[in-house]
Order: structure tokens, then C-alpha cells, then sequence
């Protein structure tokens, strides 16, 4: 079965950096298609970032520069390295793999992100 | 960068009506739409993809349809556990844009 475990969240001054980690099973991360979301309290759903095969990534406009998608094939994991957090990257983040059909399949329950001073 | 529209942004209906969401985007994505739903405090959940194909263990009250610009998701009777936020989102092109989506409340 797939499953995504969301870790690394927390509390962060504006300025500072977190780390966050999805942890992956029942598949290899390796040439996968996976895709950042995130979700600001109480707002809608926002695309961040993806890594493809290849490890070409893309990211949303407001967080080039300051976020870095990676994969950790020793762990079976991907990262999202996120500097100079802002007040409006506050939100809970998810991450999604792309199934056989093309398309994303949540299984992770987030995790959350504050940032404020 | 493609921008999605949904419409209606709420919508109260009771259980046993038929619904439908529209979801417009700015510029053609042939058939490369998702329809998620997402209740509070959970992870969402993908319904449909391709525009109209049924993911697996969804509910056939549950149908999608449309191409180009223009996409609706239909609910054919409402069921109590069908009240939750739907969001459209398009795979034509990065970036991986979301509607901002409709809110479905119990009249």
C-alpha cells in the first residue's frame, strides 16, 4: 500500500528555515512524481512544488528562490527545504504522489507549518 | 499561468438533491482535471480525474464531465457525508493550479 508520512513542521520565526520530510512506503521514491501542497488556515488548497523524473522541479512563483525540492533515495524519502519563511507560508503542507493514472493521491495527514514571530 | 474558477463558491443543498460544480479555466487543459473532496481536519481526497473517470471506491452519485475549458462535477443525490469543500485542480501545465473552491453545506 502507498502511504506518505508529513514530518518537520513547527513553530519558525520570520527569516528562519525548516526542513520538512516525506517519509514514503510501499514504493520507491526514485523516479517518482511528487508534489508539494499546501493549505493556509482556513483558505483553500495551493500547489508548491513537484519533482519529476529526472529530478527536474518546479515551484510557485512566491517560493522560487526559497524553497528546494529534493529526493533522500537512501531513506525513501523527499524533502522540502524551505528558507526565508515568511508569515504567508503558515499552512499545513501535504505531500502527493502521482498514481498510474497520471494524477495525485493524498495518503499523509500534513504537517503544520507556523510561521510568525 | 492557468487560473481555475469555480462556481458556485458556497452552495447549501439538502440530502437527496443533485448538485453541480462548475470549474472554468483561463485557457484550454483538454481533459487534465482532478475533483477532490476535502472535509475539515482531513486530508483531501481525490474523486475524479481525467475530467471524468471515477477513482477507484468512489461513489457513482459522484460524476465528472467536460474538456477544453469548462468542467462540471455532479453529485446525482446528496448523502449526509457528501457535505464538504470540492476543489478542481488542472495538470496541463505547472504550475499545478487549484480552483478555490466550493463549500457544500446541509440546508
Amino acid at each position: 500500500e502507498v502511504q506518505l508520512v508529513e514530518s518537520g513542521g513547527g513553530l519558525v520565526q520570520p527569516g528562519g528555515s525548516l526542513r520538512l520530510s516525506c517519509a514514503a512506503s510501499g514504493f520507491s521514491v526514485t523516479n517518482s512524481y511528487i508534489s508539494w501542497v499546501r493549505q493556509a488556515p482556513g483558505q483553500g488548497l495551493e500547489w508548491v512544488s513537484c519533482i519529476y523524473s529526472g529530478d527536474i522541479t518546479y515551484y510557485t512563483d512566491s517560493v522560487k528562490g526559497r524553497f528546494t525540492i529534493s529526493r533522500d533515495t537512501s531513506n525513501n524519502a523527499l524533502h522540502l527545504q524551505m528558507n526565508s519563511l515568511r508569515v504567508e507560508d503558515t499552512a499545513i503542507y501535504y505531500c502527493a504522489k502521482r498514481a498510474l493514472t497520471g494524477y495525485y493521491d493524498f495518503s499523509g495527514q500534513g504537517t503544520l507549518v507556523t510561521v510568525s514571530s | 499561468d492557468i487560473q481555475l474558477t469555480q462556481s458556485p463558491s458556497f452552495l447549501s443543498a439538502s440530502v437527496g438533491d443533485r448538485v453541480t460544480i462548475t470549474c472554468r479555466a483561463s485557457q484550454g487543459i483538454g481533459s487534465y482535471l482532478a475533483w477532490y473532496q476535502q472535509k475539515p481536519w482531513e486530508t483531501p481526497k481525490l474523486l475524479i480525474y481525467a475530467a471524468s473517470t471515477l477513482q477507484t471506491g468512489v461513489p457513482s452519485r459522484f460524476s465528472g464531465s467536460g474538456s477544453g475549458t469548462e468542467f462540471t462535477l455532479t453529485i446525482s443525490s446528496l448523502q449526509p457525508e457528501d457535505f464538504a469543500t470540492y476543489y478542481c485542480q488542472q495538470l496541463q501545465s505547472v504550475p499545478l493550479t487549484f480552483g478555490q473552491g466550493t463549500r457544500l453545506e446541509i440546508k
